[in-house]
């Protein structure tokens, strides 16, 4: 139990679909990060929030969607995927602004784009 | 460019053996380097790293940064199959605006320790 909870652990959607991934930290912590995890490439960082705010977004497409409603609460929208989307999203968690300390993550959620 | 190198990409090792993991980076706005293990499901972290030349030390795993030369290793001694996973290098960069501490990661490198 790592104190951050992903669901679904596990999606399979049409690219016509629409679909939301959630996660949620039960560790105080008040940054929240978004990274895709493809076969043989690093972690990419999609999205981060500090404090409710949106702070980065790695030139995302536009098919996916972020929203922080509070600090313990990070959703990923998705819509109109492609079949290259088909991936590991993981959320982490982490303490700011004392940016020393570690990011925590989910299991993470495996999405198949048919 | 930012840049985080993971080597060797996998290793293969008995139990018992030593293995020693290598992480080179050039970043902008370095602030830390961090060591996670990913078995099948979430990262866990190891260490984080700010300093040069002090040696963290977790049981069997120890790991130490050199920011002159730009690289970490990560050293397990007398390995177990339970030390079978991908070890992810990532580094630390400097979110001045918000202090979010966001990582840049390497490929990894999969160990497997065979019985």
């Amino acid at each position: 139990e790592t104190g951050v909870t992903q669901t679904p652990r596990h999606l399979v959607m049409g690219m016509t679909n629409k679909k939301s991934l959630k996660c949620e930290q039960h560790l105080g912590h008040n940054a929240m990060y978004w990274y895709k995890q493809s076969a043989k490439k690093p972690l990419e960082l999609m999205f981060v929030y500090s404090l409710e705010e949106r702070v980065e977004n790695n030139s995302v497409p536009s098919r996916f969607s972020p929203e922080c409603p509070n600090s313990s609460h990070l959703f990923l929208h998705l819509h109109t995927l492609q079949p290259e989307d088909s991936a590991l999203y993981l959320c982490a968690s982490s303490q700011a602004p004392q940016g020393d300390q570690p990011q925590h993550f989910g299991d993470g959620t495996r999405l198949s784009i048919l | 460019e930012d840049k985080v190198v993971q080597s060797p990409l996998s290793l293969v090792v008995h139990e018992g053996d030593t293995v020693t993991l290598n992480c080179s980076y050039e970043v902008t706005n370095f602030r830390s380097l961090l060591w996670y293990k990913q078995e099948k499901k979430a990262p866990t972290f190891l260490f984080m790293l700010t300093s040069s030349g002090i040696e963290k030390k977790s049981g069997r795993l120890s790991s130490i940064l050199d920011k002159k030369e730009l690289f970490s290793i990560l050293n397990i001694t007398a390995t177990q199959t339970g030390d079978s996973a991908i070890y992810l290098c990532a580094v630390g960069l400097m979110e001045s605006q918000t202090g979010a501490n966001n990582l840049f990661f390497g490929t990894g490198t999969r160990l497997t320790v065979i019985p």
